[in-house]
């Protein structure tokens, strides 16, 4: 069964200053898909970043970027430059490329962006 | 364009007592969800169906049942509520087509039973 594992429950930087989530998770899959996603207070889970696990290149969407490392299997999450707005609850998760479309969530990080 | 809404956004009730949450989207997604969030506990899949007229049960699916009876809805239903079931609910759709496509999520609903 595959895991998705978040050890950092809660977290707190000033603003403009870089944060990185850790996540880490267990498969015997080769091909597969992980994901950032993003609660803010609004509740309203929104999908901040993608990995493919077939490509290499690391996966980057403004401010925020992944370390993806399969070997390791760890999906880090990097938010550079972070913004009050970046203040959320943030989840990994994981999906397995083929016709089972469940998606495995981790427990979560609590990020404070402090001003 | 609404994505995913659900109602109610917030209900309290009593031990035994019955309710419905609805899910509607309108993205003709192939795919629905419905999980639960408990504090320190992450998103937990309660049932999902991956088309109209099909369900299955995911990881705690004892006290709750749901239908999909059109393609835009998904209910959950609680025959019996129980203290343990309050939580925040939240339901989710997909599309089939492109397997790398995210989940679209709900603002969730909070439920309380007392």
């Amino acid at each position: 069964a595959q895991t998705v594992t978040q050890s950092q429950p809660e977290m707190s930087v000033q603003e403009a200053e870089t944060v990185t989530l850790s996540c880490t998770y267990d498969t015997s899959e080769n091909n597969y898909y992980l994901f950032w996603y993003k609660q803010p207070p609004s509740r309203r889970m929104i999908l901040v970043i993608r990995q493919e696990a077939y490509k290499q290149q690391n996966a980057t969407e403004n401010r925020f970027s992944v370390n993806f490392q399969k070997a390791a299997k760890s999906f880090s999450l990097k938010i550079s430059d972070s913004q009050l707005g970046d203040t959320a609850m943030y989840f990994c998760a994981f999906k397995r490329m083929n016709r089972d479309d469940k998606i495995i969530f981790g427990k979560g990080t609590r990020l404070h962006i402090l001003p | 364009n609404a994505g995913v809404t659900q109602t109610p956004k917030f209900r309290v009730l009593k031990t035994g007592q019955s309710m419905t949450l609805l899910c509607a989207q309108d993205m003709n997604h192939e795919y629905m969800y419905w999980y639960r969030q408990d504090p320190g506990m992450g998103l937990r899949l309660i049932h999902y169906s991956v088309g109209e007229g099909t369900t299955a049960k995911g990881e705690v699916p004892d006290g709750y049942n749901v239908s999909r009876l059109k393609k835009q809805n998904f209910l959950l239903g609680l025959e019996s509520a129980a203290p343990s079931q309050t939580s925040v609910y939240f339901c989710a759709s997909s599309t089939r087509d492109r397997l790398n496509q995210p989940q679209h999520f709900g603002d969730g609903t909070r439920l309380s039973i007392l």
